[in-house]
This record gives structure tokens, sequence and C-alpha cells, in this order.
């Protein structure tokens, strides 16, 4: 049964400090993306990959946030440095895309709290 | 722009009650849509989906049908268990984006016995 695998699962760091997560996207799949999920703004789309090319990261704050996929068996997301608003659980999906769209297969989640 | 509204929650209902979750969507063209569910602790995961006007998407006793002419895709069980309480998520997808999803507010089921 393929999987999404994100690490860490929680993360508890002070403010100003780097913030490193890690996502295994499921074998084969060619998109990736990752979100950012708050109580108060609810799923927000932070970036996606499709064949490891960034297409889309305007729903990142450029200045302290950055997505690679360095291979594409690995995505991170950074944040440097970090915030306390940065406090959420930050997903990290793959899929497969050809002619239409298709699901989106998300991982456990990464809990971050900036303190 | 696309744009996905589902009803607001929380919804609370007991034991083996009927279930209806209301989606209605804005986009050009003809988008698949989904509904994906995340229980406590956990990602989001495909509940059921349809890609074309008329489509029936089902799994779980879940149903939901693309509805072109109203651009909804409703959520649906007859007899919902407590094991369903969880956040449920509709969101549509496009041809013409590269798989980017929208995806609605979420609405939070709370299933009693």
């Amino acid at each position: 049964d393929a999987r999404v695998t994100q690490t860490p699962r929680h993360k508890v760091t002070e403010m100003g400090q780097e913030v490193t997560m890690r996502c295994q996207p499921i074998l084969g799949h060619n998109t990736v993306f990752w979100y950012r999920q708050t109580m108060m703004q609810g799923l927000e789309l932070l970036a996606y990959f499709r064949n490891r090319a960034p297409l889309d990261d305007s729903g990142m704050p450029k200045d302290r946030f950055s997505a690679e996929m360095p291979d594409a068996t690995l995505a991170t997301l950074k944040i440097q440095p970090s915030e306390p608003r940065d406090s959420a659980v930050y997903f990290c999906a793959s899929g497969f895309r050809d002619t239409r769209p298709d699901t989106q297969y998300f991982g456990p989640g990464t809990r971050l709290t900036v303190l | 722009g696309n744009s996905v509204t589902q009803m607001e929650g929380p919804v609370t209902l007991s034991e083996e009650a009927f279930l209806t979750i209301n989606c209605t969507y804005t986009a050009t063209g003809y988008p698949s849509l989904f509904w994906y569910v995340q229980y406590p602790g956990e990602g989001l995961q495909l509940l059921l989906k349809a890609t074309k006007a008329d489509d029936k998407g089902s799994n779980k006793g879940f149903e939901a049908t693309y509805r072109k002419e109203t651009t909804s895709f409703h959520l649906e069980k007859g007899s919902v268990q407590v094991s369903d309480s969880a956040v449920y998520f509709c969101a549509l997808s496009q041809n013409t984006n590269a798989g980017k999803s929208t995806f609605g507010d979420g609405t939070t089921l709370t299933v009693k016995p």
C-alpha cells in the first residue's frame, strides 16, 4: 500500500530557527504539492511541482519559505527564519497527472510549533 | 477563478441519521470533482470522485452526483456511523492547471451514538 511519507511528524522550535520538512512522494507520481492547514485559514496551497519543476509557489511567503525537489523521491520545505505565525500542520501530497486531473494522496503531515 | 463553497459546519447527527453536505462550485469548462475526508490527526484522503457531468461517485456508503446544471456535488449517506466523524472537503481540479486543486473550507461532522 503506497503512501506519502513526511518527516518529522512533530517539530517544536524557537522563533528565528530554521525548519526543514521532508516528503517522500509515492513512487511514480509526477506532481507534488505542499499545503499548510490552520484553524483560521483552513487549507492553503503553498507550492506545487510537476516532474520536479516548480510550477507555482505564489502561496508561499518568498522571504522566508523555500521549496525544492532535489530528486524524484524527495521534496523539501524550508522556513528560515521561522516565526510563531508559521505554527500549523504542513501537508505534502502527490499525484499522477497525465491528461486529466487525478487524485491527490496526502501524507500524515508535520505539526510545527514555533515558540 | 475557481471556487468551492461548502455547507458550513459543524454538523452533529445521531447514529443512523441521513447525511447531506452541500457543495457548489464555480469553474469554467468541465472540472473533475472530489470529496476528501480527514480523520483526526491524519492527512486528507480521497473519499470519492466524479470526472464528468451526471457521474456518480460512491464509496463506503457515501455518494455524490456531478450536477453540471446546478454546479453542485452534494455528499450524501443514508445512515451515518460514529466512525464517520471527520472533516469533509469538497474539491475541484481542472485540466488547465497541472492538477492543482481548489478546496472548500471543510465541514466538520460529529456523529453521536
